[in-house]
């Protein structure tokens, strides 16, 4: 099992839609989750991190099962501008593993 | 706000030539790390530093070498470049705990010819 596996998409939705991405991780002692987002030629930039309860930011909610090994980004009302590439990731051991990205197209 | 910053932008340089590629980052950081990026294989760890003087190796750590001489500063060398470098380098600094969350500079892409 690869360390954090993602969906790599793209999911191609129209504005408005709501779209989720899952992320799954293989170990079970990470403690730290987070949300990246990157633009095309761009940075990572953090989104979000990922709490055990759940967190909401805006139009953005982030979940983490523990149970299951998997973390989730919802994202409503999609706007042009949330187009990009979504990383997952995770702590494991000493260093976070960035997950390969899943890409999200939105069109009007 | 936190503020990495890298050398260049765009960087062409010749087979066998020696490559610094240097981050400074603003915010006290304890920890800086350089990754690279290529399309379809992801981000992937080259080096990284939790301390002055101090580097680990990370995943990919073969025809580089990095130098931590001060906090704020970690450079990148490629002692001899060759063309399977060619890539987006970015370089990443966090707090303090390695489950910190990273902060990254703009990127050099580097090509060798």
């Amino acid at each position: 099992r690869k360390e954090v596996e993602q969906d790599p998409g793209p999911f191609n939705v129209p504005e408005g839609a709501t779209v989720a991405f899952n992320c799954t991780y293989s170990n079970s002692a990470s403690q730290s989750f987070f949300w990246y987002r990157q633009d095309c030629r761009k940075e990572p930039k953090l989104l979000m991190s990922v709490y055990s309860s759940g967190n909401e930011d805006g139009r953005f909610t982030a979940q983490l099962n523990r149970a299951s090994q998997y973390i989730s980004l919802l994202i409503r009302d999609s706007k042009l501008s949330d187009s990009a590439t979504y990383l997952c990731v995770v702590n494991i051991r000493t260093a976070l593993i960035f997950g390969k990205g899943t890409t999200l197209s939105v069109s009007s | 706000d936190v503020k990495v910053t890298q050398s260049s932008r765009y960087l062409v340089k010749r087979t066998g030539e020696k490559v610094f590629l240097e981050c400074v980052q603003d915010m006290d950081h304890e920890n800086m790390f350089w990754y690279r990026q290529d399309p379809g294989l992801g981000l992937r760890l080259i080096y990284f530093s939790y301390d002055v003087k101090m580097k680990e190796k990370g995943d990919i750590p073969e025809g580089y070498s990095v130098s931590r001489e001060k906090k704020e500063r970690f450079s990148l060398i490629l002692e001899s470049a060759s063309t399977n470098q060619t890539s987006m380098y970015l370089c990443a600094s966090s707090l303090g705990n390695p489950g910190d969350e990273q902060y990254f500079g703009p990127g050099t892409r580097l090509t060798v010819t």
